[in-house]
């Protein structure tokens, strides 16, 4: 059974450009997860998705971030203008029900320069 | 608001010798989970151990075992007869219902622990 996969594993963008990061979850998985690492800081929750609908985005810092999980398989997440503060390993997790343990995805670090 | 505190955030231990990593909490709810998730250099994150608050007993997963005190709020993680393939990254977390249906993860930063041949 494949894991969590993300694309890229890193990308090096400019202040003011967009980009546009993806999870696939395990198959099967309802529940999907984004969280974010900034440097130095904790790993901190940005949103969960049930199927294709948003469950809890308390988590994303503005506007600047959308998330989408279109037929509630894999997910988008875009930063749209980047800044430099948005630097950091955005991690997607997938669980099967919300009790269940979420699985990991390697992560995307992104550079804004 | 939920926090976790991992105050070592490096920590080197003997290959086959015994290490323990720290973690306290902060919560005022009465059902929760906490867990041990490890990162190895450049790979994926993943569960080590899990442990439901409303459970006394202690937690153990082979060489891995936890010391939850409730009370104290505190959750360290105990890893036995260390192996060169334990040196990873530790993150402590923490889980609730956040009241939104969602059981989201609260992480500690970390602790990185080395393990010397």
């Amino acid at each position: 059974e494949a894991g969590v996969t993300q694309f890229p594993s890193h990308s090096v963008i400019e202040k003011g450009q967009t980009v546009t990061l993806r999870c696939d979850p395990i198959s099967g998985h309802d529940n999907l997860y984004w969280y974010r690492r900034v440097m130095g800081k904790e790993i901190k929750f940005l949103l969960h998705f049930v199927k294709e609908s948003k469950q809890d985005e308390s988590g994303m810092p503005n506007n600047r971030f959308l998330a989408e999980r279109t037929g509630g398989t894999y997910s988008t997440l875009k930063v749209q203008p980047a800044e430099l503060e948005d630097s950091g390993v955005y991690f997607c997790a997938s669980s099967q029900a919300v009790m269940r343990e979420q699985y990991f995805g390697p992560g995307t670090r992104l550079t804004v320069t | 608001a939920q926090t976790v505190t991992q105050s070592q955030p490096e920590m080197s231990v003997q290959e086959a010798e015994t290490v323990t990593l720290s973690c306290t909490y902060d919560t005022s709810e009465s059902d929760y989970y906490l867990f041990w998730y490890k990162q190895p250099p450049s790979r994926q994150m993943i569960l080590v151990i899990r442990q439901e608050a409303y459970k006394q007993q202690n937690a153990t997963e082979n060489r891995f075992s936890v010391n939850f005190q409730k009370a104290a709020k505190s959750f360290s993680l105990k890893i036995s007869d260390s192996q060169l393939g334990d040196a990873a990254m530790y993150f402590c977390a923490y889980k609730f219902n956040s009241g939104a249906g969602s059981y989201q993860l609260t992480f500690g930063k970390g602790t990185k622990l080395s393990v010397i041949p």
